[in-house]
């Protein structure tokens, strides 16, 4: 597709579940990044890969949270043992650039994920 | 570290009213700086940017210019709509790191008819 493509748009879960959450950059953007928002609280980036290493994970809130992306393309956020204090909204972004300053970042639909 | 405050909302207006969505920064060297707009349903959109001191930059009627005096990068609008309601979020993008957007908290604009 043309835009940055997230699944599930939607996504309840038990505590203490694990939940995956799917990112599909738009295609020869090198640069992705996942954050967080929450009611009233803006958006808390999370973590920031270019092609499949990540420099920099320094938004992740705890070991519950990891991410990956292979083949330079797809990113999987993983958060384990959900809480409730996990409900949010996870936003992926990519853009063709990561450190050039100036670059535009495209950002998914987001997932909203309720933990209950 | 670097650091994006926007003025609280709910911002409401009615329309054809001058908007001013006030943001002001903290950072080290000389980021570039965004507006986002998130209509409701929608993803986050570029709204516009600038990347040096002075720089204004514009889009949709819409305008902000990159103060290094005051580290401000102010929106605003001479004649708000009905349409132009949704959250508006500033952000930096600033050197020497991974090329992460900081944001600020979002201001939502309600323009009623």
């Amino acid at each position: 597709g043309a835009g940055v493509s997230q699944s599930p748009s939607n996504k309840v879960t038990e505590k203490g579940k694990d939940v995956e959450l799917r990112c599909d950059p738009i295609s020869g953007h090198t640069a992705l990044y996942w954050y967080r928002q929450s009611l009233g609280q803006g958006l808390e980036f999370l973590i920031y890969f270019q092609g499949n290493s990540a420099p920099d994970k320094s938004g992740l809130p705890s070991d519950r949270f990891s991410a990956e992306r292979t083949g330079g393309s797809v990113s999987t956020l993983t958060i384990q043992r959900t809480q409730q204090e996990d409900s949010a909204v996870y936003l992926c972004a990519s853009s063709l650039l990561g450190q050039a300053m100036n670059t535009e970042a495209f950002f998914g639909q987001g997932t909203r994920l309720t933990v209950v | 570290g670097n650091s994006v405050t926007q003025m609280e909302g709910p911002v409401t207006l009615s329309e054809e009213a001058f908007l001013t969505i006030n943001c002001t920064y903290t950072a080290t060297g000389y980021p570039s700086l965004f507006w986002y707009v998130q209509y409701p349903g929608e993803g986050l959109q570029l709204l516009l940017k600038a990347t040096k001191a002075d720089d204004k930059g514009s889009n949709k009627g819409f305008e902000a210019t990159y103060r290094k005096e005051t580290t401000s990068f102010h929106l605003e609008k001479g004649s708000v709509q009905v349409s132009d309601s949704a959250v508006y979020f500033c952000a930096l993008r600033g050197t020497g790191n991974t090329g992460k957007l900081i944001f600020g908290q979002g201001t939502t604009l309600q323009v009623k008819p």
